[in-house]
Protein backbone atom coordinates (compact mmCIF):
# COMPACT_ATOMS: atom_id res chain seq x y z
CA UNK A 1 0.00 0.00 0.00
CA UNK A 2 1.44 3.54 -1.13
CA UNK A 3 1.47 6.10 1.66
CA UNK A 4 -0.80 8.49 -0.58
CA UNK A 5 -3.13 7.35 -2.67
CA UNK A 6 -4.63 9.96 -5.05
CA UNK A 7 -7.30 8.82 -7.68
CA UNK A 8 -5.35 9.48 -11.74
CA UNK A 9 -8.49 10.67 -13.28
CA UNK A 10 -9.26 12.21 -15.41
CA UNK A 11 -11.56 14.27 -14.16
CA UNK A 12 -13.72 16.20 -17.02
CA UNK A 13 -15.67 19.13 -15.43
CA UNK A 14 -17.84 22.13 -17.75
CA UNK A 15 -16.43 25.68 -16.85
CA UNK A 16 -17.79 27.01 -13.65
CA UNK A 17 -18.33 24.05 -11.72
CA UNK A 18 -17.24 23.10 -8.37
CA UNK A 19 -14.22 20.22 -8.44
CA UNK A 20 -13.15 18.25 -5.62
CA UNK A 21 -10.09 16.67 -5.54
CA UNK A 22 -8.56 14.12 -2.57
CA UNK A 23 -6.22 12.04 -1.32
CA UNK A 24 -5.94 9.69 1.46
CA UNK A 25 -3.14 8.13 3.48
CA UNK A 26 -1.49 5.87 5.76
CA UNK A 27 0.65 7.67 8.20
CA UNK A 28 -0.25 9.10 10.69
CA UNK A 29 2.85 11.27 11.59
CA UNK A 30 1.41 13.56 8.90
CA UNK A 31 1.24 16.86 9.79
CA UNK A 32 1.88 19.19 6.74
CA UNK A 33 -0.71 19.41 3.91
CA UNK A 34 0.22 20.80 0.43
CA UNK A 35 -1.57 20.87 -2.85
CA UNK A 36 0.73 21.02 -5.99
CA UNK A 37 -0.30 22.06 -9.54
CA UNK A 38 1.33 21.15 -12.51
CA UNK A 39 1.00 21.80 -16.35
CA UNK A 40 2.19 19.99 -18.93
CA UNK A 41 5.53 19.15 -18.84
CA UNK A 42 6.19 22.33 -15.89
CA UNK A 43 7.62 22.01 -12.35
CA UNK A 44 4.59 21.49 -10.07
CA UNK A 45 3.74 24.61 -8.52
CA UNK A 46 2.36 25.19 -4.81
CA UNK A 47 -0.88 25.56 -4.60
CA UNK A 48 -2.08 25.30 -0.83
CA UNK A 49 -0.45 24.82 2.06
CA UNK A 50 -1.79 23.53 5.56
CA UNK A 51 -0.91 22.52 8.89
CA UNK A 52 -2.97 19.87 10.61
CA UNK A 53 -6.48 19.76 10.60
CA UNK A 54 -8.97 22.37 9.17
CA UNK A 55 -9.55 24.48 6.04
CA UNK A 56 -8.09 27.13 4.11
CA UNK A 57 -9.50 29.17 1.69
CA UNK A 58 -7.66 31.26 -1.02
CA UNK A 59 -10.04 32.55 -3.47
CA UNK A 60 -11.62 30.25 -5.71
CA UNK A 61 -8.96 27.41 -3.66
CA UNK A 62 -10.17 25.58 -0.51
CA UNK A 63 -7.75 22.93 0.83
CA UNK A 64 -9.72 20.39 3.85
CA UNK A 65 -7.29 18.21 5.86
CA UNK A 66 -9.22 15.65 8.16
CA UNK A 67 -6.47 13.98 10.07
CA UNK A 68 -9.19 11.68 12.05
CA UNK A 69 -9.85 10.07 8.46
CA UNK A 70 -6.65 10.99 7.16
CA UNK A 71 -8.20 12.54 4.50
CA UNK A 72 -7.36 15.59 2.61
CA UNK A 73 -9.82 17.55 -0.37
CA UNK A 74 -8.78 20.36 -2.41
CA UNK A 75 -12.01 22.16 -3.76
CA UNK A 76 -11.98 24.63 -7.12
CA UNK A 77 -15.16 26.98 -6.92
CA UNK A 78 -15.71 28.21 -10.84
CA UNK A 79 -13.40 26.48 -12.21
CA UNK A 80 -12.42 27.64 -15.52
CA UNK A 81 -10.23 26.05 -18.67
CA UNK A 82 -6.96 27.32 -16.98
CA UNK A 83 -7.49 25.22 -14.49
CA UNK A 84 -6.64 22.60 -16.32
CA UNK A 85 -4.00 20.74 -15.39
CA UNK A 86 -2.78 18.00 -12.78
CA UNK A 87 -3.14 18.14 -9.35
CA UNK A 88 -0.68 16.35 -6.86
CA UNK A 89 -1.20 16.66 -3.02
CA UNK A 90 2.06 15.97 -1.31
CA UNK A 91 2.63 16.06 2.61
CA UNK A 92 5.45 15.76 5.20
CA UNK A 93 5.61 15.28 8.79
CA UNK A 94 7.03 17.07 11.81
CA UNK A 95 11.23 17.31 11.60
CA UNK A 96 11.09 16.48 8.27
CA UNK A 97 12.13 17.93 4.98
CA UNK A 98 10.78 14.87 2.34
CA UNK A 99 7.44 15.12 1.26
CA UNK A 100 5.85 12.35 -0.13
CA UNK A 101 3.46 12.67 -3.50
CA UNK A 102 0.62 11.79 -4.70
CA UNK A 103 0.29 10.35 -8.07
CA UNK A 104 -1.72 13.22 -9.25
CA UNK A 105 -4.95 13.77 -10.69
CA UNK A 106 -5.79 15.14 -14.32
CA UNK A 107 -8.07 17.60 -14.12
CA UNK A 108 -9.86 18.80 -17.67
CA UNK A 109 -12.16 21.84 -17.86
CA UNK A 110 -14.54 22.56 -20.72
CA UNK A 111 -15.37 25.51 -21.97
CA UNK B 1 9.07 31.27 -12.91
CA UNK B 2 9.93 29.66 -9.69
CA UNK B 3 13.61 30.65 -9.54
CA UNK B 4 14.92 27.12 -9.88
CA UNK B 5 16.78 26.44 -12.98
CA UNK B 6 17.51 23.24 -13.99
CA UNK B 7 19.55 22.38 -17.38
CA UNK B 8 19.87 20.61 -20.14
CA UNK B 9 15.60 20.69 -20.52
CA UNK B 10 15.80 17.11 -22.66
CA UNK B 11 18.24 15.02 -22.75
CA UNK B 12 18.39 11.90 -24.96
CA UNK B 13 21.10 9.09 -24.62
CA UNK B 14 21.68 5.74 -25.21
CA UNK B 15 21.59 2.58 -23.19
CA UNK B 16 25.02 1.96 -20.81
CA UNK B 17 25.55 5.91 -21.20
CA UNK B 18 26.39 7.94 -18.23
CA UNK B 19 24.14 11.85 -18.15
CA UNK B 20 24.66 14.71 -15.67
CA UNK B 21 21.58 17.08 -14.96
CA UNK B 22 22.25 20.37 -13.24
CA UNK B 23 20.52 22.62 -10.97
CA UNK B 24 20.83 26.05 -9.70
CA UNK B 25 18.50 26.34 -6.73
CA UNK B 26 16.37 30.04 -5.70
CA UNK B 27 18.83 32.43 -4.24
CA UNK B 28 18.87 31.97 -0.66
CA UNK B 29 18.11 28.52 -0.72
CA UNK B 30 19.89 26.39 1.13
CA UNK B 31 17.91 22.78 0.29
CA UNK B 32 18.05 20.81 -2.94
CA UNK B 33 15.69 17.95 -3.84
CA UNK B 34 16.24 15.45 -6.70
CA UNK B 35 12.63 14.10 -7.80
CA UNK B 36 11.88 11.46 -10.62
CA UNK B 37 8.54 11.61 -12.32
CA UNK B 38 7.46 8.64 -14.29
CA UNK B 39 3.93 7.98 -15.74
CA UNK B 40 3.60 5.06 -13.74
CA UNK B 41 5.36 6.16 -10.47
CA UNK B 42 4.30 9.56 -10.11
CA UNK B 43 6.69 12.12 -8.60
CA UNK B 44 9.85 10.16 -6.88
CA UNK B 45 11.56 11.45 -4.23
CA UNK B 46 15.61 10.65 -4.58
CA UNK B 47 17.82 12.65 -2.46
CA UNK B 48 18.41 16.28 -0.28
CA UNK B 49 21.16 18.18 0.15
CA UNK B 50 20.99 21.13 2.78
CA UNK B 51 24.08 23.68 2.20
CA UNK B 52 26.41 20.77 0.69
CA UNK B 53 25.49 17.72 2.93
CA UNK B 54 23.02 15.43 2.03
CA UNK B 55 20.47 15.12 4.22
CA UNK B 56 17.74 12.44 3.23
CA UNK B 57 17.74 9.92 0.58
CA UNK B 58 14.63 8.47 -1.17
CA UNK B 59 14.50 5.43 -3.88
CA UNK B 60 17.46 6.67 -5.87
CA UNK B 61 19.09 4.00 -7.34
CA UNK B 62 23.41 3.00 -6.60
CA UNK B 63 23.58 3.83 -10.37
CA UNK B 64 23.01 7.90 -9.21
CA UNK B 65 24.64 9.94 -6.97
CA UNK B 66 23.98 14.10 -6.12
CA UNK B 67 26.39 16.60 -4.86
CA UNK B 68 25.74 20.31 -4.31
CA UNK B 69 28.86 22.41 -4.46
CA UNK B 70 29.84 25.38 -2.28
CA UNK B 71 27.85 27.67 -4.45
CA UNK B 72 24.61 25.44 -3.74
CA UNK B 73 24.24 24.18 -7.00
CA UNK B 74 23.63 20.43 -7.65
CA UNK B 75 24.20 17.95 -9.99
CA UNK B 76 22.08 14.56 -10.73
CA UNK B 77 24.78 11.84 -12.42
CA UNK B 78 22.93 8.65 -13.49
CA UNK B 79 25.48 6.08 -15.31
CA UNK B 80 24.91 2.85 -16.20
CA UNK B 81 21.57 4.14 -18.23
CA UNK B 82 18.61 1.84 -18.25
CA UNK B 83 15.26 2.14 -20.75
CA UNK B 84 13.43 2.36 -17.50
CA UNK B 85 15.78 5.37 -16.25
CA UNK B 86 13.49 7.22 -18.93
CA UNK B 87 11.72 10.23 -17.01
CA UNK B 88 11.04 13.71 -16.29
CA UNK B 89 13.95 14.98 -13.65
CA UNK B 90 12.90 17.57 -11.01
CA UNK B 91 15.08 19.28 -8.92
CA UNK B 92 13.36 21.85 -6.43
CA UNK B 93 14.40 24.10 -3.13
CA UNK B 94 13.58 25.62 -0.11
CA UNK B 95 13.88 27.73 2.36
CA UNK B 96 15.97 26.46 5.35
CA UNK B 97 14.60 24.32 7.81
CA UNK B 98 12.46 25.28 10.33
CA UNK B 99 11.55 28.54 7.60
CA UNK B 100 8.53 26.73 5.81
CA UNK B 101 10.87 24.09 4.52
CA UNK B 102 7.97 21.96 3.69
CA UNK B 103 7.29 24.54 0.83
CA UNK B 104 9.32 23.62 -2.50
CA UNK B 105 9.72 25.45 -5.66
CA UNK B 106 10.46 23.10 -8.62
CA UNK B 107 12.48 23.91 -12.10
CA UNK B 108 10.47 22.88 -14.79
CA UNK B 109 12.67 19.91 -15.09
CA UNK B 110 14.79 17.33 -17.09
CA UNK B 111 13.34 15.04 -20.37
CA UNK B 112 15.33 11.88 -20.01
CA UNK B 113 14.75 9.48 -22.71
CA UNK B 114 17.18 6.33 -22.97
CA UNK B 115 17.09 4.62 -26.36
Amino acid sequence: QKEVEQDPGPLSVPEGAIVSLNCTYSNSAFQYFMWYRQYSRKGPELLMYTYSSGNKEDGRFTAQVDKSSKYISLFIRDSQPSDSATYLCAMSGYNTDKLIFGTGTRLQVFP
Amino acid sequence: DSGVTQTPKHLITATGQRVTLRCSPRSGDLSVYWYQQSLDQGLQFLIQYYNGEERAKGNILERFSAQQFPDLHSELNLSSLELGDSALYFCASSAPPGAANEKLFFGSGTQLSVL
